[in-house]
């Protein structure tokens, strides 16, 4: 099974300071990761995903992560957060079995990310 | 294009009622799955429906079902409803149930009284 991680519950940051939100997964198996936004009383919103190739992707609102195998992290950054970058962000996981998902995902608890003027 | 659509937006139910919950997936879609987000938790998996079978289960009682039709859209349906059953039901999309790039809907509130 897997287990995904999130280990700050909440983070507060002021307007244009960087934030890093973090988050390790656990798995027998290779997976795909995902970052997934939520705002206050709404869905969740693709942010991001690593499926393969480079470790390093970026999103459009300029977030990024870093997929790190031998740590198992997948650490979501921004180089300077909005008021509008307030959010709750989910962290997840998908089991890759050679190239395609079992298209279950398994998501961490979340960190709320306050930004304060 | 139409993302993925959930009805009720917010609902109130009784203990030991029945409730149904719509979705309608992604346009080009055909896998819909549908998770539970009780208050200040992530998301949980329920189940996954691809050509109109279950075909995944998360780790839900029989209580929880689901039903997918010819066009792709889906329903849940909870019976003998709890106050533990409260919750934002999402339903996701996604191309085939291998599909790696899932969308969510806005989800549906129930709350359970």
């Amino acid at each position: 099974a897997q287990s995904v991680t999130q280990l700050d519950s909440q983070v507060p940051v002021f307007e244009e300071a960087p934030v890093e939100l973090r988050c390790n997964y656990s798995s027998s198996v290779s997976v795909y990761l995902f970052w997934y936004v939520q705002y206050p009383n709404q869905g969740l919103q693709l942010l991001l995903k690593y499926l393969s190739g480079s470790t390093l992707v970026e999103s459009i609102n300029g977030f990024e992560a870093e997929f790190n195998k031998s740590q198992t992290s997948f650490h979501l950054r921004k180089p300077s957060v909005h008021i509008s970058d307030t959010a709750e962000y989910f962290c997840a996981v998908i089991k890759n079995a050679g190239g395609t998902s079992y298209g279950k995902l398994t998501f961490g608890q979340g960190t709320i990310l306050t930004v304060h003027p | 294009d139409a993302g993925v659509t959930q009805s009720p937006t917010h609902l109130i139910k009784t203990r030991g009622q029945q409730v149904t919950l719509r979705c309608s997936p992604k346009s080009g879609h055909d896998t819909v799955s549908w998770y539970q987000q009780a208050l200040g938790q992530g998301p949980q998996f329920i189940f996954q429906y691809y050509e109109e079978e279950e075909r995944q289960r998360g780790n839900f009682p029989d209580r929880f079902s689901g039903h997918q039709f010819p066009n792709y859209s889906s329903e849940l349906n909870v019976n003998a409803l709890l106050l533990g059953d409260s919750a934002l039901y999402l339903c996701a999309s996604s191309t085939g149930p291998s599909g790696n790039t899932i969308y969510f809907g806005e989800g549906s509130w129930l709350t359970v009284v």
